[in-house]
């Protein structure tokens, strides 16, 4: 059963920094490119960002709205993708989930989100 | 505002169809077959139902097909059951390796 667990939310102030973490099981993740999507509360799905596998050298792509603030990484070895979040927003403030994905192009599987907040 | 446009809600009853429109641009969803949709029950993580445009996942019912016209892709949910009602979003590939979503639609079985 493939299970993604994300951890790491809070509360944190504007202009601080935030390391979400994304604990994989159940599926090959080396093989698998991650992706990371943010909710806002009542509000709809953004793409924040994707990290892909090895076979695409860890290629990196980012939103608008997060590049050059937000930066996804991954430990193969560990099972484990991160999302560091600098110079936060307060429009910042959202549930990440991280995904899967097996072709790099889809969000197969989904974990259930973790609350970050942005404010003072 | 989403880059993808799709209708705050729709609605149907029971055993109907409806359809849920994604409207985007030739260098999103017209330019790429890399569409996908998702369903979100309240206070639930997201759910791939739909990829690459018609494609659907395993354990997804046939019920749900996906389709793309030009710019605009579009999910059909035959035979509409209570537990479709839900929020669905379109997701396209928009190259230069990024993705957008659309703004998501409130489905309700009347």
């Amino acid at each position: 059963e493939v299970q993604l667990v994300e951890s790491g939310g809070g509360l944190v102030q504007p202009g601080g920094s935030l390391k979400l973490s994304c604990a994989a099981s159940g599926f090959t993740f080396s093989g698998s490119a991650m992706h990371w999507v943010r909710q806002a509360s009542g509000k709809g799905l953004e793409w924040v960002g994707r990290i892909r596998s090895i076979a695409n050298n860890y290629a990196t792509a980012y939103a608008a709205s997060v590049k050059g603030r937000f930066t996804i990484s991954r430990d193969d070895s560990k099972n484990m993708a991160y999302l560091q979040m600098n110079s936060l927003k307060t429009e910042d403030t959202a549930v990440y989930y991280c995904t899967s994905s097996s072709s790099g192009y889809t969000s197969d599987y989904w974990g259930q989100g973790t609350l970050v907040t942005v404010s003072s | 505002q989403s880059a993808l446009t799709q209708p705050r809600s729709v609605s149907g009853s029971p055993g109907q169809s409806v359809t849920i429109s994604c409207t985007g641009t030739s260098s999103d969803v017209g330019g790429y077959n890399y569409v996908s949709w998702y369903q979100q029950h309240p206070g639930k993580a997201p759910k791939l139902i739909i990829y690459d445009v018609t494609k659907r996942p395993s354990g997804v019912p046939d019920r749900f097909s996906g389709s793309k016209s030009g710019n605009t892709a579009s999910l059909t949910i035959s035979g509409l059951q209570p537990e479709d009602e839900a929020d669905y979003y379109c997701c396209s590939y928009a190259g230069s390796y990024t993705f957008e979503f659309g703004g998501g639609t409130k489905l309700t079985v009347l």
